[in-house]
């Protein structure tokens, strides 16, 4: 199975202020179909997960634009341009090249 | 809009089994694939079962193989996971998520998940 590893496991951010979380995966995200396999979600306090970014750059529906993702093959970032107090939560990174699905561990993002 | 809604969870003893349900709304259910993830209490996402839109095909966790079925009933928007010899690892919340397309890439969205506890 496919590993992904996620850094750091928290972050604390003041409002306004960046905030970034790696992604690195043990194989290469990238099909043979010229796309990559490489998705972020937000789980919110006490909420099921939501879609963020998908193929590692493109933002889902509704999907404010201080997020973006970046990366290739097997190294991927997720940045936030501006922290607000709704995006605290976990953040999960998962590869969906291969089944099974992985998932990073997760993120928890805090406001300071 | 899209909804999920998923039901059939609750308390249940090691051995026992248990049937979850998840009733789709505001998207044509037939023409995509539908997956179940779970969540143990206090831990991260694992990924359990796909099924493609049209059932032909389903893949699962290792950890759940010739124990969990998944299945899905097209004419009543229903998918469902079948749940047997339950283990007490496998408590968890257990979410349907919807698959971007037939077969299976990723999941676009997810319901409010149901809660199933294997206890003595």
């Amino acid at each position: 199975d496919i590993v992904v590893t996620q850094t750091p496991i928290s972050l604390s951010v003041t409002p306004g202020q960046p905030a970034s979380i790696s992604c690195k995966s043990t194989q290469s995200l990238l099909n043979s179909d010229g796309k990559t396999y490489l998705y972020w979600y937000l789980q919110k306090p006490g909420q099921s997960p939501q879609l963020l970014i998908y193929e590692v750059s493109s933002r889902f529906s509704g999907v404010p634009d201080r997020f973006s993702g970046s990366g290739s093959e097997t190294d991927f970032t997720l940045k936030i341009s501006r922290v607000e107090a709704e995006d605290v939560g976990i953040y999960y990174c998962m590869q969906g090249i291969y089944l099974p699905y992985t998932f990073g561990q997760g993120t928890k993002l805090e406001i300071k | 809009q899209v909804r999920l809604v998923e039901s059939g969870g609750g308390v249940v003893q090691p051995g026992r089994s248990l049937r979850l349900s998840c009733a789709a709304s505001g998207f044509t259910f037939s023409s995509h694939g539908m997956h179940w993830v779970r969540q143990a209490p206090g831990k991260g996402l694992e990924w359990v079962a796909i099924i493609w839109n049209d059932g032909t095909n389903k893949y699962y966790a290792d950890s759940v193989q010739g124990r969990f079925t998944i299945s899905r009933d097209n004419s009543k928007n229903t998918l469902y996971l079948e749940l047997n010899s339950l283990r007490p690892e496998d408590t968890a919340i257990y979410y349907c998520a919807k698959d971007r397309y037939r077969t299976s890439r990723y999941f676009d969205y997810w319901g409010q998940g149901t809660l199933v506890t294997v206890s003595s």
